[in-house]
C-alpha cells in the first residue's frame, strides 16, 4: 500500500470552477509536503510546498496542511482548461533526507 | 538556464541488452535524483547524490540497476539485462542541495524494452 494516498483519482469541474484534491500519508516521519502539476506528456513541475500548519496562498491556488492527521489539500479556483493535468502530491520526512515519496496523483480536467 | 537535461529522450532495447541514461543537472545544484514513473506503480524514487556522494539508493532494484555521479555536471543510470518490465520513464532531478529544496525534473527517457 502506498505511504501516500490521494483522492479523487480523476477530477471534472467547469471552466470557472473549484478543484479541491486531498493527499495523506500514513507515514508520521514526513515534515513537509509538495504539490507537483504534470501535464501530458512533460515532466513534473512544483506548484506549492507547505510544512507549517495552516493555509498558504499563491494567486489562485491554496494548500492546507493538518500536521496531526497529515493531510493535505490543494484548491485551485477559477479553474482554467490550462490548469487540466495530472496533480502530484509527494512528502519527505526528516528521516529519509531529501526523497520524495509521491501519492498516485488525481487527473484533473476543467471542462470549457 | 536550460534546466535539468536528460539524454536520450528515447530508448529501445532489446529484452537482455543494457541501457545507459544520462543527466545532466542545473548547473549549482548539489543534489541529484533518479525517479522512474509507469502508469501502474507511478512515480517512485530510485537513488539520490548529494555533491556527487551516494546518499540513498533504498529504490533501487538490487540487481541490474546502477547509479553513478563521477563529476558534479552528469549522472548515468545504468541498467544490465534489461527486462520488459523495466519500461518507463526515467525522470532525473536536481536541487540547490539537499533536505527540502524544491527538485526541479528533467523531460525524462522513455525506455522500451521490447
Amino acid at each position: 500500500q502506498q505511504k501516500v494516498q490521494q483522492s479523487p483519482e480523476s477530477l471534472i469541474v467547469p471552466e470557472g470552477g473549484m478543484a479541491s484534491l486531498n493527499c495523506t500519508s500514513s507515514d508520521r516521519n514526513v515534515d513537509y509536503f509538495w504539490w507537483y502539476r504534470q501535464h501530458s506528456g512533460k515532466s513534473p513541475k512544483m506548484l506549492m510546498s507547505i510544512f507549517s500548519n495552516g493555509e498558504k496562498e499563491e494567486g489562485r491556488f491554496t494548500v492546507h496542511l493538518n500536521k496531526a492527521s497529515l493531510h493535505t489539500s490543494l484548491h485551485i479556483r477559477d479553474s482554467q482548461p490550462s490548469d487540466s493535468a495530472l496533480y502530484l502530491c509527494a512528502a519527505s520526512g526528516n528521516n529519509a533526507g531529501a526523497k520524495l515519496t509521491f501519492g498516485g496523483g488525481t487527473r484533473l480536467t476543467v471542462r470549457p | 538556464n536550460a534546466g535539468v537535461i536528460q539524454t536520450p529522450r528515447h530508448k529501445v532495447t532489446g529484452k537482455g541488452q543494457e541501457a545507459t541514461l544520462w543527466c545532466e543537472p542545473i548547473s549549482g545544484h548539489s543534489a541529484v535524483f533518479w525517479y522512474r514513473q509507469t502508469i501502474v506503480q507511478g512515480l517512485e524514487f530510485l537513488t539520490y547524490f548529494r555533491n556527487q556522494a551516494p546518499i540513498d539508493d533504498s529504490g533501487m532494484p538490487k540487481e541490474r540497476f546502477s547509479a553513478q555521479m563521477p563529476n558534479q555536471s552528469h549522472s548515468t543510470l545504468k541498467i544490465q539485462s534489461t527486462q520488459p518490465q523495466d519500461s518507463a520513464v526515467y525522470l532525473c532531478a536536481s536541487s540547490l542541495r539537499g533536505g527540502f529544496a524544491e527538485q526541479f525534473f528533467g523531460p525524462g527517457t522513455r525506455l522500451t524494452v521490447l
